[in-house]
């Protein structure tokens, strides 16, 4: 069955980069999702990859997969006080069912 | 931005009592979901809604789970006796397609 994993915390230094790392078990997996949950909100769709990509580029977000590994991570360049928040990793598989699954998130905590 | 609303933030309720789950998914979303996340676990998928009906559900959501669209607009939850392990958050997620998903900010339930 699928299965998604994070890390549970990250700190870093504003003005750093972050990376957020998530394994997955599933290899048919379709699509890959980062999400973000702000303190009181609901989860945000941040950025999304699909499996045949190996990276991709959304202003300060970069997304890379390793498909051999069964690896998704999420860099975040010159990490804000902002970004403080809980990233969650989400996939969904090939078969038909478009519901994904999440893993636990990650809180990320952005030091000043 | 549309935003799909949930109500109320938070509910206390005893062991056993009957709780209804409120959501207002974006207008022109046809696909209605409900996921929860017991505190420092995963999001778990509970139930998906599509055309009046559940299209599919996971092994959490049981005999004792029912969602319903009353008119238009909302779209609820209910759990006719609840447990002390149904707390959790939980979040209400709509979509055009049968991806994209928007979440709201979540319910918080408390079972005592």
């Amino acid at each position: 069955g699928e299965d998604v994993e994070q890390s549970l915390f990250l700190s870093v230094r504003e003005g750093d980069s972050s990376v957020i790392n998530c394994t997955y078990t599933d290899s048919s997996s379709t699509y890959l999702y980062w999400y973000k949950q702000e303190p009181g909100a609901g989860l945000q769709l941040l950025t999304y990859i699909f499996s045949n990509m190996d990276m991709k580029q959304d202003q300060r977000l970069t997304v890379l997969l390793n498909k051999k590994d069964k690896h998704l991570s999420l860099r975040i360049a010159d990490t804000q006080t902002g970004d403080s928040a809980i990233y969650f990793c989400a996939e969904t598989l090939s078969g038909g069912s478009y519901i994904p699954t999440f893993g636990r998130g990650t809180s990320l905590i952005v030091h000043p | 931005e549309p935003e799909v609303t949930q109500t109320p933030s938070h509910q206390v309720t005893q062991m056993g009592q009957e709780v209804i789950l409120r959501c207002v998914p974006i207008s022109n979303h046809l696909y209605f979901y409900w996921y929860r996340q017991i505190l420092g676990q995963k999001v778990e998928f509970l139930v998906s809604f599509y055309n009046n009906e559940i299209s599919e559900k996971s092994e959490i959501f049981d005999d004792q789970f029912s969602v319903e669209r009353p008119d238009g607009s909302n779209f609820t939850l209910k759990i006719r006796s609840t447990k002390l392990e149904d707390s959790a958050m939980y979040f209400c997620a709509s979509s055009e397609l049968r991806a994209g998903y928007t979440f709201g900010s979540g319910t918080r339930l408390t079972v005592v």
